[in-house]
């Protein structure tokens, strides 16, 4: 069973532009969580979709945004990059979204922004 | 939000056990996790315990829980270097599905 994966593995940009990360979850899994884990600080929760819908989001800018997609892979975009969002940005899926089931991650994005 | 402390170093000889240690705050957390994330590398998920538990065994983990003191721990008996990786709790609160992790602690091996 595939895990879950995310493309691109690196991504280099500069300030003030766009930026798009991806996120295919372990086939079954409807829920679908974004992280944001800079260097030297922990898990910073960015955003939690399930069945198409965004479900909760943590405490950051609405130029963080994403959506699911029917299949439920999720996209994360990021406008108006700032230096402070160079970070590994980790998606995670599970089976759904309202009974604590475990979470499970991909192997992350690592965003440069120069 | 929720907080979840764990210390951030812990070095080990290879063949000791090692203890790391996490506590939380939220008493009605049904679900903690234990995470460990290896350089470059996601979260792997290592185990997870009810917390109608107090202990649970898997190979060489034990996660001991003490709802009372809302003290978290997994002991890795019998250290190996490749356990060198940084080690993440979480809590799974009742309400919602929001995990909350702890910052990680950085497991070193000394062969």
């Amino acid at each position: 069973e595939a895990g879950v994966t995310q493309s691109p593995t690196h991504l280099i940009k500069t300030r003030g532009q766009q930026a798009t990360l991806r996120c295919s979850p372990i086939s079954g899994h409807t829920s679908v969580y974004w992280y944001q884990q800079a260097l030297g600080l922990g898990l910073q929760f960015l955003l939690w979709y399930d069945e198409g819908e965004e479900r909760n989001r943590g405490n950051f800018p609405p130029r963080f945004s994403g959506r699911q997609f029917p299949n439920y892979s999720s996209e994360l975009n990021v406008n108006a990059l700032e230096l402070e969002d160079s970070a590994l940005y980790l998606c995670a899926s599970s089976l759904e979204g309202v009974s604590n089931q475990p979470q499970h991650f991909g192997d992350g994005t690592r965003l440069s922004i120069l | 939000g929720e907080d979840v402390e764990q210390s951030l170093f812990l070095s080990v000889r290879e063949g000791d056990s090692s203890v790391i240690n996490c506590t939380y705050t939220d008493s009605s957390s049904t679900y903690l996790y234990w995470y460990k994330q290896e350089p470059g590398a996601g979260l792997q998920l290592l185990t997870y315990i009810f917390s109608n538990m107090d202990m649970k065994q898997d190979q060489r983990l034990t996660v001991l829980l003490n709802k009372k003191d809302k003290h978290l721990s997994l002991r890795i008996a019998d250290t190996q270097t490749g356990d060198s990786a940084i080690y993440f709790c979480a809590e799974s609160p009742n309400t919602g599905n929001q995990f909350y992790f702890g910052t990680g602690t950085s497991l070193t091996v000394i062969p």
